[in-house]
């Protein structure tokens, strides 16, 4: 089985700082890790992943997430925050071993950036 | 590639009334998979298609929800008949086997 638990259903910060969205995961084999973006009236947007190699990933729009085994974590990151990353963000995670091709989504976190 | 291209974008529709949801799916790609989305419930997987095959339906609510892939760019969702507690934003998506979702931008039904 197959599992992503996303803590929080809101993150708030100021423009500028950085900000961590934060991600869990479980699954019986590897992990094959995924992050979307959703804007407000839009369809889910790819973001980043990771399969395998180096723990720290890099996507689109200068987020980063880092992928930490022990943990089994895979939280996205961004160094300064901007208005427009306001959004809703999913993690998603597939087992590579596990013999399906459906990744099971988080229930979301809500971004919001304050000016 | 124009991207997952998905529709109508709007639809409202009376009870009990069929409703017809489109999808095309990226050039190339043989996954394909329906989603719902309500503020209550979250991101639903509905179905889900590899290589025009439906592989797990095991998440479409009930008889009156049934979804075709008549070739390997094209699948329909259809709701007969169609029900208030329908009302959602249904999201199709298509990948390579295995790999990241492209999403529509989405069919936003109401059912009065």
């Amino acid at each position: 089985a197959q599992s992503v638990a996303q803590p929080e259903d809101q993150v708030n910060v100021a423009e500028g700082n950085p900000l961590t969205v934060k991600c869990t995961y479980s699954v019986s084999g590897n992990p094959y890790l995924f992050w979307y973006v959703q804007y407000p009236n839009r369809g889910l947007q790819f973001l980043l992943k990771y399969i395998t190699g180096d723990n720290l990933v890099k996507g689109s729009y200068g987020f980063e997430a880092e992928f930490n085994k022990s943990q089994t974590s895979f939280h996205l990151k961004k160094p300064s925050a901007l208005v427009s990353d306001s959004a809703l963000y999913f993690c998603a995670v597939r087992d590579m071993g596990g013999g399906s091709y459906i990744p099971t989504f988080g229930r979301g976190t809500s971004l919001i950036v304050h000016p | 590639d124009a991207g997952v291209i998905q529709s109508p974008r709007h639809e409202v529709t009376e009870m009990g009334q069929e409703v017809t949801l489109r999808c095309k799916l990226i050039s190339g790609h043989n996954s394909l998979f329906w989603y719902r989305q309500t503020m209550m419930r979250g991101l639903e997987l509905l179905i889900y298609f590899n290589n025009n095959v439906p592989i797990d339906d095991s998440g479409m609510p009930e008889d009156r929800f049934s979804a075709k892939m008549p070739n390997a760019s094209f699948s329909t969702l259809k709701i007969q008949p169609s029900e208030p507690r329908d009302s959602a934003v249904y999201f199709c998506a298509s990948s390579y086997t295995g790999g990241e979702l492209f999403f529509g931008e989405g069919s936003r039904l109401t059912v009065l």
